[in-house]
């Protein structure tokens, strides 16, 4: 079955260093997401991506996070200047009106 | 605003019991609702879709329905194992390739 493919699984960064969460999603689907879960909290959405724009973004989805999808395959999401409350885990979605398909995503530590 | 909530927020039963864990979202206007699986520190793993169309869906011991009239889905888990313990989150989305939001989740733990 496709899979959708997020790598690190771990990183672990200092605060104020920029971070890049990668992901392949599957590959004849159109629609690509990022969400984030904070410990003990809900999966929130952060942005979803469409024909090579941002379709949507939300409240979270501020000027130090930005999305890219550089090829064909990968799809991006770099945190400029890391802070504490940014530690969560961050999950990859891509979607072609099947349902969504997630990554086993990152668990992103800021120290 | 768009929210869904999910009762109870954790659900404790015996080895074989049958149980439904209930879902329910403020706009009644869902497009499509789904049905995932979280172990513990993992991923989401999808269990069901049921699409704007539909009423349910079933896959193996698992049946999801979906009322949009009352603004409710419930997924039923027959003869429950302890396998099945883990986070279940449904999550509605409301357009085409629109974003999900889901709910809080409910914690199951199957006892031997």
């Amino acid at each position: 079955e496709p899979e959708v493919t997020q790598t690190p699984s771990h990183q672990v960064t200092q605060m104020g260093q920029e971070v890049i969460l990668r992901c392949v999603p599957i590959s004849n689907h159109l629609y690509f997401y990022w969400y984030r879960q904070i410990l003990g909290q809900k999966v929130e959405f952060l942005v979803s991506f469409y024909n090579n724009e941002i379709s949507e973004k939300s409240e979270i989805f501020d000027d130090q996070f930005s999305v890219e999808r550089p090829d064909g395959s990968n799809f991006t999401l770099k945190i400029r200047s890391t802070k504490l409350e940014d530690s969560a885990m961050y999950f990859c979605a891509s979607n072609q009106n099947y349902g969504y398909t997630f990554g086993s995503g990152t668990r992103l530590t800021v120290v | 605003k768009q929210e869904v909530t999910q009762i109870p927020a954790a659900l404790s039963v015996p080895e074989g019991e049958n149980l439904v864990l209930n879902c329910s979202f403020t706009d009644s206007a869902i497009y499509n609702l789904q049905w995932f699986r979280q172990d513990p520190g993992k991923g989401l793993t999808s269990l069901l879709l049921i699409q704007s169309s539909q009423r349910e869906q079933t896959s193996g011991r698992l049946n999801a329905s979906l009322d949009k009239s009352s603004g409710r889905s419930t997924l039923y888990i027959a003869a429950s194992q302890p396998g099945d313990s883990a986070t279940y989150l449904c999550a509605g989305t409301y357009n085409q390739g629109g974003k999900l939001i889901f709910g809080q989740g409910t914690e199951l733990s199957v006892k031997p």
